[in-house]
C-alpha cells in the first residue's frame, strides 16, 4: 500500500540553524501538506500546497517557513533560524484532493537545543 | 477561530464493549469529518471518513455525522486492547480553504482485558 515517507526521523539543530525536512507524498496525490504537534499538543495545520505554490497557510507559517516541490516526487519544508519553540513532530501529508481523507507520514522529531 | 473539541478521556472500556467518541465542531460550513488514530509516539491514521449526515460504516468502525448539531461520533465495536490509542477528530475547513485540517485535542481511549 502506497504510504507518505519522510526524512530524517529525528534531526537535533541548533537554535538559530535552519534545518530542512523531507518528504515524499503518495505518487498519485496532489495536494500536500505540512503540520505540526508540540508534546501533548494537538496536531496544528501549517501550509497546503498544490500545483507548486501554496494554497492556504495558518498564522503559524510566517517568513521562518518555506516549502517546495524541487522535483517529482520530493515536498520540503525549510525552517529558518530555528527557536527552541519550533521543537516539535513535523507531519508531512498528502491527499487525490482537497475535500479527502490526508495521509500521513511517519513524522520528523525536530529537536532544538 | 474554528474549533473541534473532544472529551480527552482517558476513556476506559472491557475488550469486547462498544466504545463512543465524540467530537463538536464550530465551522458551520465544514462538509468533510474524519477520524484518525495515533498511537503514542507515531503519527495519525486515517481510519474513517464522512461527509454527509447519517451513519457509515466500516468494518468494526461506524462514523456519525449531525451537520445540524454539529456533532460527530465514532463508534468502536467489539474493542480490542489494539484499539487503545488517542482517537483524533478531524474538520476540513469550508469555504475557500484548499484542505486545512483543524483537529481536536483527541480522545485517549484504553481497552483492558
Amino acid at each position: 500500500e502506497p504510504e507518505v515517507t519522510q526524512t530524517p526521523s529525528h534531526q537535533v539543530t541548533q537554535m538559530g540553524q535552519e534545518v530542512i525536512l523531507r518528504c515524499v507524498p503518495i505518487s498519485n496525490h496532489l495536494y500536500f501538506y505540512w503540520y505540526r504537534q508540540i508534546l501533548g499538543q494537538k496536531v496544528e495545520f501549517l501550509v497546503s500546497f498544490y500545483n507548486n505554490e501554496i494554497s492556504e497557510k495558518s498564522e503559524i507559517f510566517d517568513d521562518q517557513f518555506s516549502v517546495e516541490r524541487p522535483d517529482g516526487s520530493n515536498f520540503t519544508l525549510k525552517i529558518r533560524s530555528t527557536k527552541l519553540e519550533d521543537s516539535a513532530m513535523y507531519f508531512c501529508a498528502s491527499s487525490e484532493s482537497s475535500r479527502l481523507g490526508q495521509y500521513f507520514g511517519p513524522g520528523t522529531r525536530l529537536t532544538v537545543t | 477561530q474554528k474549533e473541534v473539541e473532544q472529551n480527552s478521556g482517558p476513556l476506559s472500556v472491557p475488550e469486547g464493549a462498544i466504545a463512543s467518541l465524540n467530537c463538536t465542531y464550530s465551522d458551520r460550513v465544514s462538509q468533510s469529518f474524519f477520524w484518525y488514530r495515533q498511537y503514542s509516539g507515531k503519527s495519525p491514521e486515517l481510519i474513517m471518513s464522512i461527509y454527509s449526515n447519517g451513519d457509515k460504516e466500516d468494518g468494526r468502525f461506524t462514523a456519525q455525522l449531525n451537520k445540524a448539531s454539529q456533532y460527530v461520533s465514532l463508534l468502536i465495536r467489539d474493542s480490542q486492547p489494539s484499539d487503545s490509542a488517542t482517537y483524533l477528530c478531524a474538520v476540513l475547513a469550508g469555504g475557500t480553504s484548499y484542505g486545512k485540517l483543524t483537529f481536536g485535542q483527541g480522545t485517549i481511549l484504553t481497552v483492558h482485558p
